[in-house]
């Protein structure tokens, strides 16, 4: 079946270390987001990839870093430099550039520090 | 600034009552306006989209109105379930960006 693999589902993490989080589609899609979820802020954007080998920061970009080497994959890296990692994150893609057509969400990945 | 602004207090109906959620937005020109369903612990599910020129969009027992002068659009469930309980959640779809805004989403609770 198609659709978005992000794993993994649970990690913990101690102060200081990188960790990363993978997102994999079998969609074919050309554009890819990450997306961080808190309790009652709902979905902020980290980083988006609208084609291979380029991205663009999203509004909360700070502290994290992305890559996209490939069309289907779009890992993103917590780095000790982001102050609260502790959250519910989010990858997602859609079919193209253009305005239109929904986002295809993963399953999510709850990071905790502790 | 910017805002996208959903009712922060869950939404609590009698089932086969009608759920109605607010999405209002300040300082933003969307092209499109989408609504999804989050269930806890899950990712949001796409649900419906309208076009900025689109006053209404039907999907089974959804709706969506879309008003561009008010900024706003309401997202209706008739004839509401149990099953339907979960966070919805609306979304600007940018011009000219790759950007999708979410608003903080609505829990809506139907009990029997």
């Amino acid at each position: 079946d198609g659709g978005i693999t992000q794993s993994p589902k649970y990690l913990f993490r101690k102060e200081g270390q990188n960790v990363t989080l993978s997102c994999e589609q079998n969609l074919n899609h050309d554009a890819m987001y990450w997306y961080r979820q808190d309790p009652g802020q709902g979905l902020r954007l980290i980083y988006y990839s609208q084609i291979v080998n380029d991205f663009q920061k999203g509004d909360i970009a700070e502290g994290y870093s992305v890559s996209r080497e490939k069309k289907e994959s779009f890992p993103l890296t917590v780095t000790s430099a982001q102050k609260n990692p502790t959250a519910f994150y989010l990858c997602a893609s859609r079919r193209d550039r253009s305005n239109t057509g929904e986002l295809f969400f993963g399953e999510g990945s709850r990071l905790t520090v502790l | 600034s910017q805002k996208i602004e959903q009712n922060s207090e869950a939404l609590n109906i009698q089932e086969g009552k009608t759920a109605t959620l607010t999405c209002n937005y300040t300082n933003y020109s969307p092209a499109y306006l989408q609504w999804y369903r989050q269930d806890p612990g899950r990712g949001p599910v796409f649900l419906l989209l309208i076009r900025e020129n689109e006053k209404e969009k039907r999907k089974e027992r959804l709706k969506v109105t879309f008003d561009t002068t008010l900024k706003q659009s309401l997202f209706h469930i008739t004839a509401s379930q149990p099953a339907d309980s979960a966070t919805y959640l609306c979304a600007l779809d940018l011009y000219n960006t790759d950007k999708l805004i979410f608003g903080t989403g609505t829990r809506l609770q139907v009990f029997p």
